[in-house]
């Protein structure tokens, strides 16, 4: 089945780069997403990759896929007091309609 | 554009009752999906709707149930309340691919 997993907790201090990993089990996985969830709030879409990609950069976010080892990483850089956040990484599958979260890595931002 | 709206914000019920809770999707898109997310942990999947027809259940009893109205809006109605179902649900709209998500609506149940 499917499965992902995420450590809990990342700490680093402002203006430094953040890096939050994933591992995820369903080699069918078509699309990776990360989500950011402030507290209190929805989830908020930050960016996704297609599995036949390897990397994705989005301004300050870049995503890296290491389809071989089932990784996922999410790199801050610049890291700021207000990306102090929840970050989910997810999958799914084309034509499947779940998508499969982690539990989420809480990142703190020291100023 | 209006984004994924739902309502209540907050709601609180006791064991045995039902509730219903609302979602209006993103302008455009089609699909809608519902999500439990409980304390602490990473959302998880109860269904989809597409064209107002279930398209694809998690790990839900019955009790969970949904409708989705031809204007893409949707229900989640959960009967015979547990305490088990205090939780944020999420509703959630996409047109390809990704989801897009509401705010949420807190339940809690006594």
């Amino acid at each position: 089945g499917e499965d992902v997993e995420q450590s809990l907790f990342l700490s680093v201090r402002e203006g430094d780069s953040s890096v939050i990993n994933c591992t995820y089990t369903d080699s069918s996985s078509t699309y990776l997403y990360w989500y950011k969830q402030e507290p209190g709030a929805g989830l908020q879409l930050l960016t996704y990759i297609f599995s036949n990609m390897d990397m994705k950069q989005d301004q300050r976010l870049t995503v890296l896929l290491n389809k071989k080892d089932k990784h996922l990483s999410l790199r801050i850089a610049d890291t700021q007091t207000g990306d102090s956040a929840i970050y989910f990484c997810a999958e799914s599958r084309e034509g499947y309609q779940k998508v499969t979260f982690g539990t989420g890595t809480k990142l703190q931002v020291i100023p | 554009e209006t984004g994924v709206t739902q309502s209540p914000t907050h709601l609180i019920k006791t064991r045995g009752q039902q509730v219903t809770l609302r979602c209006s999707s993103q302008s455009g898109h089609n699909t809608v999906s519902w999500y439990q997310q409980a304390l602490g942990q990473g959302p998880q999947f109860i269904f989809q709707y597409y064209r107002e027809e279930e398209n694809g259940r998690g790990n839900f009893p019955p009790r969970f149930s949904g409708l989705q109205f031809p204007n893409y809006s949707s229900e989640l109605n959960v009967n015979a309340l547990e305490l088990d179902d205090s939780a944020l649900y999420l509703c959630a709209s996409s047109l390809e691919g990704a989801l897009f998500f509401g705010p949420g609506t807190r339940l809690t149940v006594l």
